[in-house]
């Protein structure tokens, strides 16, 4: 069975930048999907921030998003990284990972979530 | 790209049905076969429901069907149940790999 598990919650101040982890397992191969990333603000709906391909590094993001959050990767651990910079009250929000499988046009497996709090 | 169309409230009492429509436009929902509807219980998360407009994934009811006419997409619920009250959430891909989500729609049994 897939397992997609995220890193815990994070407090951050104006101004830093947070890293978030995305770790699957158990999916057939890093070659089999993409990893997206989500974004849900309290109270607030579903944001498509943007993907990865864990195999090659190839990133896409979403307009809203380009400039201020990095996608990475590291294939030996099929971990996904997401990191935003210069962070403001606006980006307090749950995030998500979800992988998307190779040839299909939907998210599959969920990651838990990780709620960043961004308070000064 | 804007965030697709959808109702934010439905409800329905046990055994009924109801439908949630999610519209966009030519360049995502009417413009690929590529829509998936997502329930998100308070607190949890997204869970993958309908894919490809229709296509249900393994274990989910078939009280659960997916359908689309133009550049509106909907999701049916049928003999609803407590336990389907949640959010809905559509998404489509909207071309150049990108994805747009709906706003979602609150659906409450009464």
């Amino acid at each position: 069975q897939v397992q997609v598990v995220q890193s815990g919650t994070e407090v951050k101040k104006p101004g830093a930048s947070v890293k978030v982890s995305c770790k699957v397992s158990q999916y057939r191969s890093l070659t089999d999907y993409f990893i997206h990333w989500v974004r849900q603000a309290p109270g607030q709906g579903l944001e498509w921030m943007g993907w990865i391909n864990p195999h090659t590094g190839v990133t896409n993001y979403a307009q809203k998003f380009q400039g201020c959050v990095t996608m990475t990767r590291d294939t030996s651990t099929s971990t996904a990284y997401m990191e935003v910079s210069r962070l403001t009250s606006d980006d307090t929000a749950v995030y998500y990972c979800a992988t998307h499988p190779r040839g299909g046009w939907y998210f599959d497996y969920w990651g838990q979530g990780t709620l960043v709090i961004v308070s000064s | 790209q804007s965030a697709l169309t959808q109702p934010p409230s439905a409800s329905g009492s046990p055994g009924q049905s109801v439908t949630i429509s999610c519209t966009g436009t030519s360049r995502d929902v009417g413009g690929y076969n590529y829509v998936s509807w997502y329930r998100q219980h308070p607190g949890k998360a997204p869970k993958l429901m309908i894919y490809d407009v229709i296509k249900r994934p393994s274990g989910v009811p078939d009280r659960f069907s997916g359908s689309k006419s133009g550049n509106t997409a909907s999701l049916t619920v049928s003999g609803l149940q407590t336990e389907d009250e949640a959010d809905y959430y559509c998404k489509s891909y909207a071309g150049s790999n990108n994805w747009v989500f709906g706003g979602g729609t609150r659906l409450t049994v009464v």
